[in-house]
């Protein structure tokens, strides 16, 4: 089956600091790829999104890079604020489905 | 509007049955239906597209689910267990090839 992982369960950064999020995925035919951020007692947030005919796509402070070579994901954060403590996840989408693959999340802690 | 669950929190026994609620995203036709356990993570239950299920995780029978010609949607679980005590979200999407999720803040059930 899908294997969404992440590299590190736990992050934790300094408030100012750049923080990267990494994410593994097994499946060579997932084409679309989505981070998310949930707080605690909220569902999952939309942050930004990448199809898999590119390999890097910003938004406001935040940079996902794909490297389908190794299959690899990441999530970087400039300048790194208290509100960014949250769990992230990646997500992916193979072509020929209509589901998503969720990763187990990684905790990020900004310490003011 | 984002997408809207209901109820928010609920509690049943073992052997109850339960449904919950789900309004899409103004114009998304797609919603999907996600567990969120601590030790799971986020696991697929079931996506539907204009009143027709697309797809299908691998959850047992007892869940079950429907989408309305205004596209709202709602799951039931029968029989419920103690191990379906979970964060049960839901999430839209707005085209008929699935991307961009947006999730609801969805519904706490616990079983006792």
């Amino acid at each position: 089956g899908e294997s969404v992982g992440l590299h590190l369960p736990t992050l934790s950064v300094q408030e100012g600091d750049n923080s990267i999020i990494n994410c593994a995925y097994s499946n060579s035919a997932s084409d679309y790829f989505i981070w998310y951020k949930q707080e605690s007692g909220k569902g999952p947030q939309f942050i930004i999104d990448i199809r898999s005919n590119m390999d890097k796509r910003q938004g406001q402070r935040v940079t996902v890079l794909l490297n389908k070579t190794v299959k690899h994901l990441s999530l970087q954060i400039a300048a790194t604020q208290p509100g960014d403590s949250a769990v992230y996840f990646c997500a992916d989408r193979q072509w020929t489905g209509n589901q998503f693959y969720f990763g187990t999340g990684t905790s990020l802690t900004v310490i003011p | 509007t984002g997408v809207t669950q209901s109820p928010t929190h609920l509690i049943k026994t073992r052997g109850q049955q339960v449904t919950l609620s789900c309004s899409p995203i103004s114009g998304h036709r797609s919603v999907s239906w996600y567990q969120q356990t601590p030790g799971q993570g986020l696991q697929f239950l079931f996506e539907y597209f204009s009143e027709t299920q697309r797809n299908k995780g691998n959850f047992p029978g007892r869940f079950s689910g429907r989408q309305f010609s205004n596209s709202r949607s709602e799951m039931n679980v029968s029989t419920l267990e103690l191990g379906d005590s979970a964060l049960y979200l839901c999430a839209s999407s707005p085209s008929g090839g699935l991307r961009e999720l947006f999730f609801g803040e969805g519904s706490r059930l616990t079983v006792l």
